[in-house]
């Protein structure tokens, strides 16, 4: 059983433009959601992170949204550049420690 | 600050061979999780601890996988007879319970591949 749906896929955008990743979950105990960034041939390394209390939280160019009520999430990147280029997962923890990744989108910013 | 350590970095085997893969977490960080990700998927968990205690195995498959975390730091996950369906990269993660947020930071991974 997948915990949390994420998409697109892959997604391509040109450089200076806006990024939009999604995701969507069904466990009502889920209460941190993280973001991660992962680059090839590296492990998964935290972007941005969302409580369950909060539906936005922003850190530079990168703004995560929370809908608790539709159980969706949004990572929106701004001027997006070459060096975002990377595959994002989005995950979902609750208070059992345990974090259940997405399928993640592999992200590609042309210049 | 060093980071999560993971060896070797790359191993490739023929089904049936075992291999062993080697962990070394931020210090200080009492929770240990091992994950599976395959090739252009998300990480999957397959056994996590609590100092040297196991608290969830249920996805690890335990006829051919085992992970030991006997002084509650540094962790060995082992397969005994691969099989091509193990071809993933296997990541280790650690965090600290008691923080506000459970953040985990992961190693580089080692890179199965069986043949």
């Amino acid at each position: 059983q997948q915990q949390v749906r994420q998409s697109p896929q892959s997604l391509t955008v040109w450089e200076g433009g806006t990024t939009v990743l999604t995701c969507s979950y069904e466990d009502s105990t889920f209460n941190y959601f993280p973001w991660y960034q992962q680059f090839p041939g590296e492990g998964p390394a935290l972007l941005i992170s969302i409580l369950s209390v909060s539906d936005k939280k922003e850190d530079g160019r990168f703004t995560t949204f929370f809908n608790k009520r539709e159980k969706k999430l949004s990572l929106h990147i701004i001027d997006s550049q070459p060096g975002d280029s990377a595959t994002y997962f989005c995950a979902a923890m609750s208070n059992y420690n345990v974090l259940y990744f997405g399928s993640g989108t592999k992200l590609t910013v042309e210049p | 600050e060093a980071g999560v350590t993971q060896s070797p970095r790359y191993a490739v085997l023929q089904e049936g061979q075992a291999v062993s893969f080697w962990c070394d977490p931020i210090s200080g960080h009492d929770t240990l999780y091992w994950y599976q990700q395959p090739r252009d998927q998300g990480p999957q968990l397959l056994v996590y601890f609590r100092d040297e205690a196991v608290i969830d195995n249920s996805q690890l498959p335990s006829d051919r996988f085992s992970a030991v975390r006997p002084k509650g730091t540094n962790s060995t996950l082992k397969i005994q007879s691969a099989k091509q369906g193990d071809t993933a990269t296997y990541l280790c993660a650690s965090s600290f319970a008691g923080g506000s947020q459970n953040t985990l930071y992961f190693g580089a991974g080692t890179r199965l591949s069986v043949l």
